[in-house]
């Protein structure tokens, strides 16, 4: 079964200020990676995904993030962080054998962007 | 243009009672979830379906039944609440392709049981 760690729970930032936040999942086979944002009182965005090509994705609003195979990891990025980031972010991570079953999710990063 | 819509968006009820959340999407896709959100904003899965096969995680209480009238919609059935189910509930899809695995999520639906 695949598993997912997120590093940071509560991560608290300034504006401008550069955002890495730590995924890594530990799975036996290929993988798809997914980064979704949560933000207050809404639902699940894809911010990005990776499923195979270039190892370093980029995604909606300024992230990016990189696949790193041989540490198991999928960093996710941005240069510079505004207010309006302030959202609970999840990796997740899903086997490429097709068949029905869903993602896994890590925790969750809380990140709070101060104004 | 919803493409992953559930109802309702917010469920109150008693400890005991029989509740459903419903789920449709207009994708096309060939399989449907439903993820449970925890207080903690802890997301896992509880079943994933298509027309050839459900699979349930194995913590989920039996409680629990996913029913699904067509490939469109996959609706939750609840029996016999229990404070512990209090959770928003997500449901999402995605096509079955190999190679093109991401999900699409509703908008949640917040249940608090009393």
């Amino acid at each position: 079964a695949q598993s997912v760690s997120q590093h940071n729970h509560h991560v608290i930032l300034s504006e401008a200020a550069s955002l890495e936040l730590g995924c890594n999942y530990s799975y036996g086979g290929t993988v798809n990676l997914f980064w979704y944002v949560q933000y207050p009182g809404q639902h699940l965005q894809l911010l990005l995904k990776y499923f195979s090509g270039d190892p370093l994705v980029k995604g909606i609003k300024g992230f990016e993030a990189e696949f790193i195979k041989s540490k198991f990891s999928f960093n996710l990025r941005k240069p510079s962080v505004q207010w309006s980031d302030t959202a609970e972010y999840f990796c997740a991570v899903k086997s490429t054998g097709g068949g029905a079953d869903g993602l896994t999710f890590g925790k969750g990063t809380h990140l709070i962007i101060q104004p | 243009d919803t493409a992953v819509s559930q109802t309702p968006k917010y469920l109150v009820t008693q400890m005991g009672n029989d509740k459903s959340i419903k789920c449709e999407q207009n994708l096309g896709h060939d399989t449907m979830y439903w993820y449970k959100q925890d207080s903690k904003k802890f997301l896992k899965i509880m079943f994933s379906y298509n027309n050839k096969e459900l699979i349930i995680n194995e913590t989920v209480p039996n409680r629990f039944s996913p029913k699904s009238p067509d490939k469109a919609h996959l609706n939750l059935h609840i029996n016999s609440l229990e404070l512990g189910d209090s959770a928003v509930y997500f449901c999402a899809s995605s096509p079955l392709q190999a190679g093109y695995l991401e999900a699409f999520f509703g908008q949640g639906t917040r249940l608090t049981v009393v």
